[in-house]
């Protein structure tokens, strides 16, 4: 089945404790990218991929990283998480570009305490 | 920037009326408009995908409209079903994908 997968899907974690949320896709998309949705804001593109080893910054870059070392993944670092990063986090991946039809994941529920 | 507002909000309908939710946006210059669904907690599903070149897309009981010069969109669900609860979304694409806050749809069985 094509589809893309996160997890973890729920985390609670602690300020300051360094994370990764993972993001995986088996249609061969070229393009990938990470969204955080929050009340009242909507969705936001935190970082997109434009294909392996080619990054670059989204809307609400700061506090977050990415890499892209495979065509399937697109791993969401947090290195050292605060309470504001509190969110729902969307993975998403399209074949090319960011003009073609977007495919996301389930989400993943990040609480910082 | 791209601004997206999707009115109304929320909106409640009897089970069996068709909903027509709408969606504007303020640069034309768009290569494509995508509807998408989500329950509470949920992922986002892609339910149309509207390009620049085209004015309508159907897929079963949705029907979404595009008319880019005017900068509007609308999505309709025909008879609709408690199962269609949902918020609905749409987000246009000019290079970039901006998402309008959604309208929540409760429909009463």
């Amino acid at each position: 089945e094509a589809q893309v997968t996160q997890n973890p899907r729920y985390l609670i974690t602690v300020t300051g404790k360094k994370l990764t949320v993972t993001c995986s896709q088996n249609m061969n998309h070229e393009y990938m990218s990470w969204y955080r949705q929050d009340p009242g804001l909507g969705l936001r593109q935190i970082y997109y991929s434009m294909n392996v080893e080619v990054t670059d910054k989204g809307d609400v870059p700061e506090g977050y990283k990415v890499s892209r070392k495979e065509k399937r993944n697109f791993p969401l670092i947090l290195e050292s998480p605060s309470p504001n990063q509190t969110s729902l986090y969307f993975c998403a991946s399209s074949l090319r570009e960011s003009t073609h039809e977007q495919y996301f994941g389930p989400g993943t529920r990040l609480t910082v305490t | 920037k791209q601004e997206v507002t999707q009115i109304p909000a929320a909106l409640s309908v009897p089970e069996g009326e068709n909903l027509v939710l709408n969606c504007s946006f303020t640069d034309s210059a768009i290569y494509n408009l995508q509807w998408f669904r989500q329950d509470p907690g949920k992922g986002l599903t892609s339910l149309l995908l509207i390009q620049s070149s085209q004015r309508e897309q159907t897929s079963g009981r949705l029907n979404a409209s595009l008319d880019k010069s005017s900068g509007r969109s609308t999505l309709y669900i025909a008879a609709s079903q408690p199962g269609d609860s949902a918020t609905y979304l749409c987000a246009v694409n000019d290079y970039k994908l901006s998402f309008g806050a959604g309208t929540t749809v409760t429909v009463r069985a």
